[in-house]
């Protein structure tokens, strides 16, 4: 069993749905939690970033750290096309260890 | 600010060639990542450098994968002999190392071994 399974999809919604993506894990030392996006031909840029469990909001984003469960989520709400792109969760045990990705989950928001 | 620089940013090479990857971090982030990320699969931490000493390099394939940071600021990969199954993404990406620890990710290097 993969540390962290993450669906790749493809994921194809109209603009203005709202999309849910998320991750589960094996690991409970998991303490971190991380989405990145990645588009085409460019490195991963930093989106959320949640310490333990809850929800943290910005913008039309949401991300949800559920570690009872050992799933997280991320909702993009009134998609646009700009928002096509893969995101990959990320987590780590402790402040200064590697970043243990999913697979990357490719949207795609068409208008 | 400038972001993490990576050259060259594609590279194609056939089996058992070498070749060499280089990366320069933000300016003043003491710890530095390569990643190799895989088509169709997530980025996978190759070597981890805090300032210039090794942090974790527990998943580099040492026979033929070597990395250094001498300075403490700008790293080279290199793969010597290349196989087929090297053809990845190889990310750079850096931080401050403080506690949160935001990685920001350079561009990649695209790398096809023929």
């Amino acid at each position: 069993q993969k540390e962290v399974e993450q669906d790749p999809g493809p994921l194809s919604v109209p603009e203005g749905a709202i999309v849910s993506l998320n991750c589960t894990y094996s690991n409970s030392a998991f303490q971190y939690f991380m989405w990145y996006r990645q588009y085409s031909r460019k490195g991963p840029e930093l989106l959320m970033y949640t310490y333990s469990s809850g929800n943290k909001e910005d913008g039309r984003f949401t991300a949800q750290v559920d570690k009872s469960s050992k799933y997280i989520s991320l909702f993009i709400r009134d998609s646009q096309p700009s928002d096509s792109a893969t995101y990959l969760c990320a987590m780590r045990k402790m402040a200064g260890t590697a970043l243990i990705f999913g697979k990357g989950t490719t949207l795609s928001v068409s208008s | 600010e400038a972001g993490v620089a990576q050259s060259p940013r594609y590279k194609i090479i056939e089996k058992r060639q070498s070749v060499a990857f280089w990366c320069n971090p933000i300016s003043g982030h003491a710890t530095l990542y390569w990643y190799q990320q895989i088509l169709g699969q997530g980025p996978k931490l190759l070597i981890q450098f805090q300032n210039n000493g090794v942090v974790d390099d527990s998943q580099l394939p040492k026979d033929r994968f070597s990395a250094e940071r001498l300075k403490g600021v700008d790293s080279t990969l290199k793969i010597q002999p290349a196989k087929l199954e090297d053809s990845a993404v190889y990310l750079c990406a850096s931080s401050f190392g403080d506690s949160q620890e935001t990685q920001y990710f350079g561009p990649g290097t695209r790398l096809l071994v023929l």
